[in-house]
């Protein structure tokens, strides 16, 4: 069965600092590749999306991720983030073919000031 | 322009009562999606919909759940009889053509006590 791994169940990092969230998935075949934010007490927001070409894509504020195939992967990074981007974070896999997202668990990423 | 709207945004009732969860998708999307996200399990994928037809619903955990999306604008997801374990929040998402990301609702926070 298809699975995504986020390694980092929560992150503490302080503001300005420079952030990675590592996602990883077992699907073999064409797939799509998101992240999603999850702000407390809202509803997932859309950060970026791969469908294809460039595997380095650039997101809202200040974020992008990188695809690379060889490597099942789709990590997020921010050169420097801020208080506000406290939130959950979650990876997500869609399959060719298919149209249900497969989530990771999420990463609960907090931004001290 | 309106989102994705689910209703209600909290619920509390007691084990053993029938609950129903509603969700309006965006207008001209033709896909919906219903997903719960508890902390054990994070999001997991109950039951999509194209054009009104469910297309996978091997996600839905038992016969106490069932999904229903009786026109393109409504979608209804129904546990009876409830239990605590059922207890979480449930987010509707909606998407256009294939290529196109899903958006998501407030979500239902539920509470079976």
């Amino acid at each position: 069965a298809q699975s995504v791994s986020q390694h980092n169940h929560h992150v503490i990092l302080s503001e300005a600092a420079s952030l990675e969230l590592g996602c990883n998935y077992s699907y073999g075949g064409t797939v799509n590749l998101f992240w999603y934010v999850q702000y407390p007490g809202q509803h997932l927001q859309l950060l970026l999306k791969y469908f294809s070409g460039d595997p380095l894509v650039k997101g809202i504020k200040g974020f992008e991720a990188e695809f690379i195939k060889s490597k099942f992967s789709f990590n997020l990074r921010k050169p420097s983030v801020q208080w506000s981007d406290t939130a959950e974070y979650f990876c997500a896999v869609k399959r060719g073919g298919a149209d249900g997202l497969t989530f990771g668990k999420g990463t609960h990423l907090i931004i001290q000031p | 322009d309106a989102g994705v709207i689910q209703s209600p945004r909290h619920e509390v009732t007691e084990m053993g009562q029938e609950v129903t969860l509603r969700c309006k998708p965006i207008s001209g999307h033709n896909s919906l999606f219903w997903y719960r996200q508890t902390m054990m399990r994070g999001l997991e994928l109950l039951i999509y919909f194209n054009n009104n037809v469910p297309i996978d619903d091997s996600g839905m955990p038992e016969d106490r759940f069932s999904a229903k999306m009786p026109n393109a604008s409504f979608s209804t997801l129904k546990i009876q009889p409830s239990e605590p374990r059922d207890s979480a929040v449930y987010f509707c998402a909606s998407k256009g053509s294939s290529n196109q990301p899903q958006h998501f609702g407030d979500g239902t926070r539920l509470s079976i006590l």
